[in-house]
């Protein structure tokens, strides 16, 4: 059975900051990861997908990469802002191809201070 | 183009109650599912429609069912309500590899 967990659950960083949000996954055998954000009581933003076949993905200050046969991926944030403050969410893809179910982490709530 | 959108935004019912939430996906897509949200946890899988089947379901009892009509909007019910239902009940559209998100639907059960 496929298991997400995020580490840390909380962080608090000074704006400014570079910052790299964790994700790890029981089970290699993944379609595809697609991180995500969220702010309170809200829906889901997708921020990055990745596929099984690649190592990474960067849209402007975010990059995420992925490593299969280790079960991780990471977030990186580069020069934080209060505006990235909110609840990070990382999914993985395995069985049903590509429209399989989404399986996720608790997530990881970032609050970047001014 | 408009996204995902889900309708109500919120609503209260009375525990043993029946609940219905729509949800109609971003154009073009053909596979819709659902998601359960309990406060300070990830999303948790309840099923997936696709060609108006239910092709995919997760851990959920029968209480909870589903429909998918031909312009592929989708419908999420819910009968004999507990107060553990309470949750934020997200809607996702997908084509290929990529799921969207709607802003959920906040259940409250009293």
């Amino acid at each position: 059975k496929q298991e997400v967990t995020q580490i840390p659950a909380a962080l608090s960083v000074p704006e400014g900051e570079n910052l790299v949000l964790n994700c790890s996954f029981t089970d290699s055998a993944i379609y595809n990861l697609q991180w995500f954000r969220q702010d309170p009581g809200k829906g889901l933003t997708s921020l990055l997908l990745i596929q099984s076949s690649q190592r990474e993905q960067t849209s402007g200050r975010l990059n995420a990469s992925l490593d299969k046969s280790s079960g991780r991926s990471t977030l990186y944030i580069a020069a934080s802002q209060p505006g990235d403050s909110a609840t990070y969410l990382c999914a993985v893809r395995s069985d049903g191809g590509s429209q399989g179910n989404l399986i996720f982490g608790k997530g990881t709530k970032l609050s970047v201070k001014p | 183009d408009a996204g995902v959108t889900q309708s109500p935004t919120h609503l209260i019912k009375t525990r043993g109650q029946q609940v219905t939430l729509r949800c109609s996906p971003k154009s073009g897509h053909d596979t819709v599912s659902w998601y359960q949200q309990a406060l300070g946890q990830g999303p948790q899988f309840i099923f997936q429609y696709y060609e108006e089947e239910e092709r995919q379901r997760g851990n959920f009892p029968d209480r909870f069912s589903g429909h998918q009509f031909p312009n592929y909007s989708s419908e999420l019910n819910v009968n004999a309500l507990l107060l553990g239902d309470s949750a934020l009940y997200l809607c996702a559209s997908s084509r290929d590899w990529e799921a969207f998100f709607g802003q959920g639907t906040r259940l409250t059960v009293v």
